[in-house]
């Protein structure tokens, strides 16, 4: 089973639906990451969490909210999905003791129709 | 502003050729990181360096701190070696969040 695990990992939309994207880990981290992946483009940082109930925005956040449940646990919501919100998006984790080393979910492709 | 800058863009090549890709960035680093994303969109982390080289596998990355320059390379290449290949560094100051700015990629495809 993979350590850091999203659901769902493909989503079709339609404009001004919610959605919401959930990461789970079994590694044991701190931190974890929301990140936003456009063609052309490189990873851009949407929310980060270095602890239950720490959010920190991080360079794209509008339009997105996130919520820390637990350690293990990271989602990511869309309030009112727009068609420019169609990207792959990724959840990673890292080490508090190590906190050079990103480990990456598969992926949540979504598109907003 | 793109403080890193990944090259070539993309890459196709035969299988067993060498391979090198190339990351170059624009500031003070503390550390550099290479990618790899397969198709399907996985990504693995292959190698983070701040100095000199490392080796695992066919894979080879190496990093010049004074020429703000780092390669990473493949050798006897594979067509399962077909990925994007990702740099990001990690800034001295600045940076998001997590400190990271990713490059766009380089697409390599390795035909049989």
């Amino acid at each position: 089973d993979a350590d850091v695990t999203q659901t769902p990992r493909n989503r079709i939309t339609k404009t001004g639906k919610r959605i919401m994207l959930e990461c789970s880990q079994t590694k044991g981290h701190d931190r974890m990451y929301w990140y936003r992946q456009d063609p052309g483009l490189g990873l851009r940082l949407i929310y980060y969490s270095f602890d239950v109930k720490d959010i920190n925005k991080g360079e794209i956040s509008d339009g997105y909210s996130v919520s820390r449940q637990a350690q293990a646990k990271f989602s990511l919501s869309l309030e009112s999905a727009i068609p420019n919100q169609t990207a792959l998006y990724f959840c990673a984790t890292s080490d508090l003791d190590s906190p050079g080393e990103l480990f990456f979910g598969e992926g949540s492709r979504l598109t907003v129709l | 502003k793109n403080e890193v800058e990944q090259s070539p863009q993309n890459l196709t090549a035969q299988e067993g050729e060498f391979i090198t890709i190339n990351c170059s960035y624009s500031v003070g680093i503390s550390a550099l990181h290479w990618l790899q994303q397969h198709p399907g969109g996985g990504i693995v982390s292959l190698f983070m360096l701040s100095s000199g080289k490392k080796k695992h596998g066919r894979l080879i990355a190496t990093i010049n701190i004074q020429e703000k320059h780092s390669s990473l390379h493949i050798t006897a290449s594979h067509p399962r070696d077909s990925a994007v290949y990702i740099c990001a560094v990690r800034l001295v100051t600045g940076g998001g969040a997590d400190g990271l700015t990713f490059g766009k990629g380089t697409h390599l495809i390795i035909q049989p």
